[in-house]
């Protein structure tokens, strides 16, 4: 069964705005991280955010924050002031901590293209 | 600086032979993982070791094995087995603490001559 579910294949957005990236996850472990990462075409994988499943507040790193809405089990990147650099692929990931192996789920991705 | 280096950054096979990609880390991450990413798509976990000398396998092991000798290495092969190795291939390791990301290699493009 997937655990990650990115429903938004590819997205555009215009420069200075803010984008949504949705993301959904199963699992029946109480104890969980979500994490989420940017791929630009180059192909490197950049560690943007992490929310754990116990943390009473929503992260947030700089233009980065997560909508983290545990009830409905969704996770969502928000991009504040896009920037023609931000345009890339984002995968949204789950790290399940009862199997104490630290492997990482990852959705199918969101590509997003910042238009100038 | 710590990171991850992936070498080669482009490599070819041709049919029947095994192939091994390079994987160094020098960030003292106990665990190590191997993915292949194919296009437009997400990562899929091939092998992954929590300590040296140990491994297990992910959810796309087939055609692949690995070693993990010393703590800083986790070079990959591709096998002839691997019917369909065409693919991008990324290497990650981690700290191991629940909160604690994966970093990443930049990775090594695969294609059959």
């Amino acid at each position: 069964a997937q655990k990650i579910t990115q429903t938004q294949p590819g997205m555009f957005v215009q420069e200075k705005e803010a984008v949504t990236l949705d993301c959904t996850y199963d699992t029946s472990d109480p104890s969980y991280g979500l994490f989420w990462y940017k791929q630009p075409s180059s192909g490197e994988m950049i560690f943007l955010i992490y929310q754990g499943s116990y943390d009473q507040q929503n992260a947030t790193e700089g233009r980065y924050s997560l909508n983290f809405q545990k009830a409905r089990k969704s996770a969502n990147l928000v991009i504040s002031a896009s920037q023609l650099g931000d345009s890339a692929m984002y995968f949204c990931a789950m790290r399940e901590l009862w199997t104490n192996d630290y492997k990482l789920s990852f959705g199918a991705g969101t590509t997003v293209t910042v238009r100038a | 600086d710590g990171g991850i280096t992936q070498s080669p950054k482009y490599l070819f096979r041709k049919e029947g032979q095994n192939v091994t990609l390079s994987c160094e880390q020098n960030l003292n991450h106990d665990a190590m993982y191997w993915y292949r990413q194919d296009p437009g798509q997400g990562l899929r976990l091939i092998y992954y070791s929590q300590i040296v000398n140990d491994f297990q396998k992910g959810d796309i092991a087939e055609g692949y094995s690995v070693s993990r000798e010393k703590k800083e290495s986790f070079p990959l092969t591709v096998t002839s087995a691997q019917k369909n190795p065409t693919a991008f291939y990324l290497c990650a390791s981690s700290s191991g603490g629940s909160n604690q990301p994966q970093h990443f290699g930049d990775g090594t493009r695969l294609s059959i001559l």
